[in-house]
């Protein structure tokens, strides 16, 4: 199973807006609509932020948004703030009954 | 409050094999899926297996079939992931991981909410 396409980096100033891609396949991405998306702060453990696409978890700020398109899935940042500096990435379920991550995405506010 | 604690840092031999265990205290362990997720330095993320405890069968990454095994203990609510055969790429941080719902089926096993402190194992000569 190959690993789901992220753009390895993305910035924006603050207040900005920024969205970030993970592209798969119909055998995931574009078959389920069980898309996550993940922050991880540099030695942390990852964060849920978007589950099944586009569920916030309790917690977790209404600036962070999810979609999907076809093969493809977004996580939208609005009013950036410094404290989204981190490396974000998505997972999907796949036609082979487990989950496949993306390579990552590292997001610099400017 | 659901907390994953996991065991401490490991250093193995090429050929050799590490057992990391994932201790879930505050919720319920046995209805939660576990799975365990690697992350070498530098690199991204990397599902390795999963587990319900209540159910009691593992489904693995192809990658990873044959050479690890994840089981769990539900009288300590306890999970353990044990890879076999380490060589040098095999360095990580090793993370357990819970699904988002209980008694969870397909893809709503896979989104995971509350994430041990991480494990690393390094592999060396």
């Amino acid at each position: 199973q190959s690993a789901l396409t992220q753009p390895a980096s993305v910035s924006g100033s603050p207040g900005q807006s920024i969205t970030i891609s993970c592209t798969g396949t119909s055998s995931d991405v574009g078959g389920y609509n069980y898309v996550s998306w993940y922050q991880q702060h540099p030695g942390k453990a990852p964060k849920l932020m978007i589950y099944e696409v586009s569920n916030r978890p309790s917690g977790v700020s209404n600036r962070f948004s999810g979609s999907k398109s076809g093969n493809t899935a977004s996580l939208t940042i609005s009013g950036l703030q410094a404290e989204d500096e981190a490396d974000y990435y998505c997972s999907s379920y796949t036609s082979s009954s487990v989950v496949v991550f993306g390579g990552g995405t590292k997001l610099t506010v400017l | 409050q659901v907390q994953l604690v996991q065991s401490g840092a490991e250093v193995k031999k090429p050929g050799s094999s590490v057992k990391v265990s994932c201790k879930a205290s505050g919720g319920t362990f046995s209805s939660y899926a576990i799975s365990w997720v690697r992350q070498a330095p530098g690199q991204g993320l990397e599902w390795m297996g999963g587990i319900i405890p209540i159910f009691g069968t593992a489904n693995y990454a192809q990658k990873f079939q044959g050479r690890v095994t994840i089981t769990t203990d539900e009288s300590t609510s306890t999970a353990y992931m044990e890879l076999s055969s380490l060589r040098s790429e095999d360095t990580a941080v090793y993370y357990c991981a819970r699904a988002r719902g209980g008694y969870c089926s397909g893809g709503s096993c896979y989104s995971f909410d509350y994430w041990g402190q991480g494990t690393l194992v390094t592999v060396s000569s």
